[in-house]
């Protein structure tokens, strides 16, 4: 059976202390694996694409890596406004299966 | 680029009515698009996917007849939740994917039903 797991649940974070978000997945025929950050009351914003293991991006304060099994969101330095749920998805051939996301919050 | 919106951004209504919520992409065209539902501090349900001119792909255990999706153009998807009733409230939200052959889904705002 398909499967995508993020973990922590939820995380509280000192502002300045990096840490890593974790995907894992067990699927057949990955296309491509997705990084989402959702606020309260909002839909997901897009954060990036990975299509392969090895792949890295970045974007501010945020870098993304996947292997064969599975995906980190990296946060460096994060501030109070990195708060939020962060989403992973998997897409397969004839389906996307999003994880039930990290809650992430910032202390100042 | 690559917005996404959707209308009403909150809606109440009685019990038995229907409720229509719109999305629409402001700045590209949209082959196929996605309406999720999301439930409190739960993860995206896939509802459906349609594309352009054709009927709806329903996920399993979502009734076709009470969710009724029209993509009637390239920009625009419309919801239509009939004969409503409590169990229907929920943070509804649409997604588009683009024709660049990219697989990102861009995500509208969402729309808060809730069904008196």
């Amino acid at each position: 059976e398909d499967q995508v797991t993020q973990s922590p649940e939820a995380l509280r974070l000192q502002e300045g202390e990096s840490s890593s978000l974790n995907c894992s997945y067990t699927v057949s025929g990955l296309r491509g694996l997705f990084w989402y950050r959702q606020d309260p009351g909002k839909g997901p914003e897009f954060l990036f694409t990975l299509y392969s293991a090895g792949e890295e991006k970045e974007k501010e304060r945020l870098k993304a890596t996947l292997t064969k099994k599975e995906s980190f969101l990296h946060i460096t330095a994060p501030k109070p406004e990195d708060s939020a749920t962060y989403l992973c998805a998997v897409h397969l051939d004839d389906k996307i299966i999003f994880g039930k996301g990290t809650r992430l919050h910032i202390l100042p | 680029g690559a917005v996404v919106s959707q209308h009403p951004s909150r809606v109440i209504c009685k019990s038995g009515t229907s409720v229509k919520i719109e999305c629409r992409s402001l700045d590209f065209q949209a082959t196929t698009m996605f309406w999720y539902r999301q439930f409190p501090k739960q993860s995206l349900m896939l509802m459906a996917t349609s594309n352009e001119g054709s009927k709806a792909t329903y996920e399993q255990g979502v009734e076709k007849d009470k969710f009724l999706i029209n993509h009637a153009s390239l920009t625009l998807s419309t919801l239509t939740v009939t004969s409503a009733h409590p169990e229907d409230s929920s943070f509804y939200i649409c997604s588009a994917r683009g024709l660049a052959g990219g697989l990102e889904q861009f995500f509208g705002p969402g729309t808060r039903l809730t069904v008196l």
